[in-house]
């Protein structure tokens, strides 16, 4: 069964920027897209972007000016930076994986909680 | 972008009884590009539904998807303790793909 696991930085400054790595585990990258989504406290969840294993990118154009995905199948990792962060980007980033460029998100990381606080 | 208002924002029942959670879009979806997701504090979410009524692997029978259009619904036929939870519905049938805010179901 594939697993994802999240891991970076739990504080980061304000206007710093926000990196991210996860892992994926006990299966293969291609086919598949990576997703990162996140979760500030107490609310609900919103998706940030996808990469394809073969590199292509969809963001959320609301955040698309500050987000870069990326892949590296060869580790079986992909990550997150999220630059000129402020207090509303902490929240909780999870990693997830869809079937296709359209579809829901079947297997998930844990999360890891990220502060932005100077 | 697609809006997708879940309704109502908290459900307050007993375990036995039956849970009926809407989740209305602000465009029609003419595939039903439409999951259900379950999530504990503390925890990430977990698939139930897709394509609006089809159950994950693993997903006990009284969970149960339908709708089409613009209006959802996930019904669970049974209260168990473990399904007191907050559940979010997602669409993916137009990028950005979106989630409705929640509905936290809660144990009366």
């Amino acid at each position: 069964q594939v697993q994802l696991q999240e891991s970076g930085p739990g504080l980061v400054k304000p206007s710093e920027t926000l990196s991210l790595m996860c892992t994926v585990s006990d299966g293969s990258m291609n086919s598949y897209y990576w997703n990162w989504i996140r979760q500030p406290p107490g609310k609900g969840l919103e998706w940030i972007g996808y990469i394809y294993y073969t590199g292509t990118t969809n963001y959320d154009p609301s955040l698309q000016s500050r987000v870069t995905i990326s892949v590296d199948t060869s580790n079986n990792q992909f990550s997150l930076k999220l630059s000129s962060v402020t207090a509303a980007d902490t929240a909780v980033y999870y990693c997830a994986r869809a079937i296709s460029h359209r579809s829901y998100f079947d297997y998930w990381g844990r999360g890891t909680l990220v502060s932005v606080s100077s | 972008e697609i809006v997708l208002t879940q309704s109502p924002g908290t459900l307050s029942l007993s375990p036995g009884e039956r849970a009926t959670l809407s989740c209305r879009a602000s465009q029609t979806f003419n595939n039903n590009f439409l999951a259900w997701y379950q999530q504990k504090p503390g925890q990430a979410p977990r698939l139930l539904i897709s394509g609006a009524s089809s159950r994950a692997t693993g997903i006990p029978d009284r969970f149960s998807g339908s709708g089409s259009g613009t209006d959802f619904t996930l019904t669970i036929s049974r209260l168990e303790p473990e399904d007191f939870a907050v559940y979010y519905c997602q669409q993916y049938a137009g990028s950005p793909w979106t989630f409705g805010q929640g509905t936290k179901v809660e144990i009366k």
